[in-house]
């Protein structure tokens, strides 16, 4: 079983939907999590951390259960622009190492 | 603003052949990160420095892989002898500890093709 898991989708949605992403981890020692994005042939760059308390940035909302394991990802009114690869990423970094763990990522693809 | 700069963006390369990638950070970062990304197994940590030290290598598959950072604003990564299997997009990132440690930059990646 792979460290952080994600369904990889694709998903296909109507521009201004809402849509939600979910993404598992198996340690239970891990620390912070992150959603970055990575558009086709690109490199990822990051979208957002995920507090325990839940975070939103605008049109995007962060979660984290930790007695699930689980964090997810909800794009309301998606854009085109949104289209892109999710990926999800947990840090269980001991003590000053770093060593982020990431998922294969969802696919999602906004439809005009 | 200059962000992280990889070279080559492609190479096409023989098995068996030497390969060395170059990445020079963003200035004023302190750790720099080389990725792997395929598409069965994603994005995996082959190294990670921290003020231009080796912290962890865990993930460098095998000695065919060596990964050197002389200096604070240029990294290279080689691959000798190179195999089919090592084809993939090998990332750069850095990142400013103490700060916002968890927020990589990334460079655009080098595609290597190895034949």
């Amino acid at each position: 079983r792979k460290e952080v898991e994600q369904d990889p989708g694709p998903f296909n949605v109507p521009e201004g939907a809402t849509v939600a992403f979910n993404c598992t981890y198996s340690n239970s020692a891990s620390q912070s999590f992150f959603w970055y994005r990575q558009d086709c042939r690109k490199e990822p760059k990051l979208l957002m951390s995920v507090y325990s308390s839940g975070n939103e940035d605008g049109r995007f909302t962060a979660q984290l259960n930790r007695a699930s394991q689980y964090i997810s990802l909800l794009i309301r009114d998606s854009k085109l622009s949104d289209s892109a690869t999710y990926l999800c990423v947990v840090d269980r970094s001991p003590g000053n190492n770093r060593k982020l763990i990431w998922g294969l990522g969802t696919s999602l693809a906004v439809n005009p | 603003d200059a962000g992280v700069i990889q070279s080559p963006r492609h190479e096409v390369t023989e098995m068996g052949q030497e390969v060395t990638l170059r990445c020079k950070p963003i200035s004023g970062h302190n750790s720099l990160f080389w990725y792997r990304q395929t598409m069965m197994r994603g994005l995996e940590l082959l190294i990670y420095f921290n003020n231009n030290v080796p912290i962890d290598d865990s993930g460098m598959p095998e000695d065919r892989f060596s990964a050197k950072m002389p200096n604070a604003s240029f990294s290279t990564l080689k691959i000798q002898p190179s195999e089919p299997r090592d084809s993939a997009v090998y990332f750069c990132a850095s990142s400013l500890e103490g700060l916002r440690p968890h927020e990589q930059y990334f460079g655009p990646g080098t595609r290597l093709t190895v034949t």
